[in-house]
């Protein structure tokens, strides 16, 4: 079965700092991967989504980038963190447009 | 504007009621999908109904779709506590590149005891 792993699960960071935050998914190959920011009490906003290696599309511009060096490997990078990176952060995969499969999330606070 | 609007943002019910919850949308669409989120944790995919499909059941939840009104409800039956949660609707838009889905802000469903 297909599992989705995400980590750290949660992240305090100052102003100014990188982040790195990583999601791996297992059983399942060249899945379509995505990367999600959801304010407190509201939806999801896609930022990223990757349809194979080295693949990265990005649908809001902002400081945030994406890669993908493996095919089950998806990092969400930022060389410097505003306070309005904070939020809750969503790794999913899935085939075509059907069904997401989500990540347990990562917390980011950045103080 | 969103793609997905969902009504209402918040509902409470008694254990044993049941729960409706609505989506609209604007354009036209490939499937739209529920998807539940508990406080804190990730999204679980609840049922996806086809642009072709008027309605679909899995256990307790019924799922219609209204293409001419583009607007879609969930009904969760005979609700238990267990069920609070949040339930966000997400729609895969015709012409989609990379599978992308395009989510409601969400009704938050609170199950009283």
């Amino acid at each position: 079965s297909q599992t989705i792993h995400q980590w750290p699960a949660t992240l305090v960071q100052p102003v100014g700092s990188p982040l790195s935050l990583e999601c791996t998914v297992e059983g399942t190959s060249n899945p379509n991967l995505y990367w999600y920011r959801q304010a407190a009490g509201r939806g999801l906003q896609l930022l990223f989504y990757s349809v194979g290696i080295g693949q990265i599309s990005s649908e809001v511009p902002q400081n945030l980038s994406a890669s993908r060096p493996q095919d089950r490997q998806f990092i969400l990078s930022s060389k410097k963190l505003l306070l309005s990176d904070s939020g809750f952060y969503l790794c999913a995969w899935g085939w075509g447009p059907y069904e997401q499969y989500f990540g347990p999330g990562t917390r980011l606070t950045v103080t | 504007s969103q793609q997905g609007e969902e009504d209402p943002q918040a509902l409470s019910i008694q254990e044993g009621e049941n729960a409706t919850m609505n989506c609209s949308y604007k354009t036209s669409i490939n499937n739209l999908q529920w998807y539940r989120q508990n406080s804190g944790r990730g999204l679980v995919h609840l049922i996806l109904i086809r642009s072709n499909e008027r309605e679909k059941h899995s256990g307790r939840l019924r799922v219609t779709l209204d293409t001419s009104k583009k607007s879609s409800s969930l009904l969760i039956t005979a609700s238990r506590a267990a069920d609070t949660a949040s339930y966000f609707c997400a729609t895969s838009l015709i012409y989609n590149q990379g599978g992308k889905l395009i989510f409601g802000q969400g009704t938050e469903l609170s199950v009283k005891p």
